[in-house]
């Protein structure tokens, strides 16, 4: 019955590989995000789309490319992976994209690259 | 984006005692939120203040906005060891475009 689900919880992988992390929410909500948390705790949004629609594009490299297929689903998928890319990234959603909504957060996923 | 910071980055304290955490941002806003992060989880809402508001309750929670500033305080009182966690400032700004996140301040309440 999880709200968020992102999968998978743990990524190791090689520099240069392409890897993809998905992203489900069941509450029926319209907004989905990415977000990229480094070492240090730094909480920087990556991504947001609204029914579908890409609505925030932070400057992140265009190796890292959001892919909505339907409301319920974010996917974010990254083509050859650097040292840097590794991080926690966690997905969120919210009802809608004001600053009204609450946002709820997956469990994250911790993406290692060697 | 523009980022918001918290201040401070680190605080330690002991159980019953008093925890407040600012944050600061650099542009409008629309609303304000703050969010917590246990080790290795994702982030929870704790409390949502409207840009129209000057404080708010909720529980042990207290938050203030000053608008003027561009600054808001968390406030928990009697605090306890199970709020040992990172606290973060989140809000959207009036474009609706930019998600302007602090760095969080990590809380340690020790028993």
């Amino acid at each position: 019955d999880t709200a968020v689900s992102q999968t998978p919880k743990y990524l190791v992988t090689q520099m240069g590989n392409d890897k993809s992390i998905k992203c489900e929410q069941n509450l029926g909500h319209d907004t989905m995000y990415w977000y990229k948390q480094d070492s240090k705790k730094f909480l920087k949004i990556m991504f947001s789309y609204n029914n579908k629609e890409l609505i925030i594009n932070e400057t992140v490299p265009n190796r890292f490319s959001p892919k909505s297929p339907d409301k319920a689903h974010l996917n974010l998928h990254i083509n050859s992976l650097e040292l840097g890319d590794s991080a926690v990234y966690f997905c969120a959603s919210s009802q809608d994209r004001t600053g009204l909504a609450i946002q709820y957060f997956g469990a994250g996923t911790r993406l290692s690259v060697l | 984006s523009q980022q918001g910071e918290e201040d401070p980055q680190a605080l330690s304290i002991q159980e019953g005692e008093n925890a407040t955490m600012n944050c600061s941002y650099k542009t409008s806003i629309n609303n304000l939120q703050w969010y917590r992060q246990n080790s290795g989880r994702g982030l929870v809402h704790l409390i949502l203040i409207r840009s129209n508001e000057r404080e708010k309750h909720s529980g042990r929670l207290r938050v203030t906005l000053d608008t003027s500033k561009k600054s808001s305080s968390l406030l928990i009182t009697a605090s306890r060891a199970a709020d040992t966690a990172s606290y973060f400032c989140v809000a959207l700004n009036q474009a609706g475009t930019a998600l302007i996140f602090g760095k969080g301040t990590t809380l340690s309440v020790s028993s």
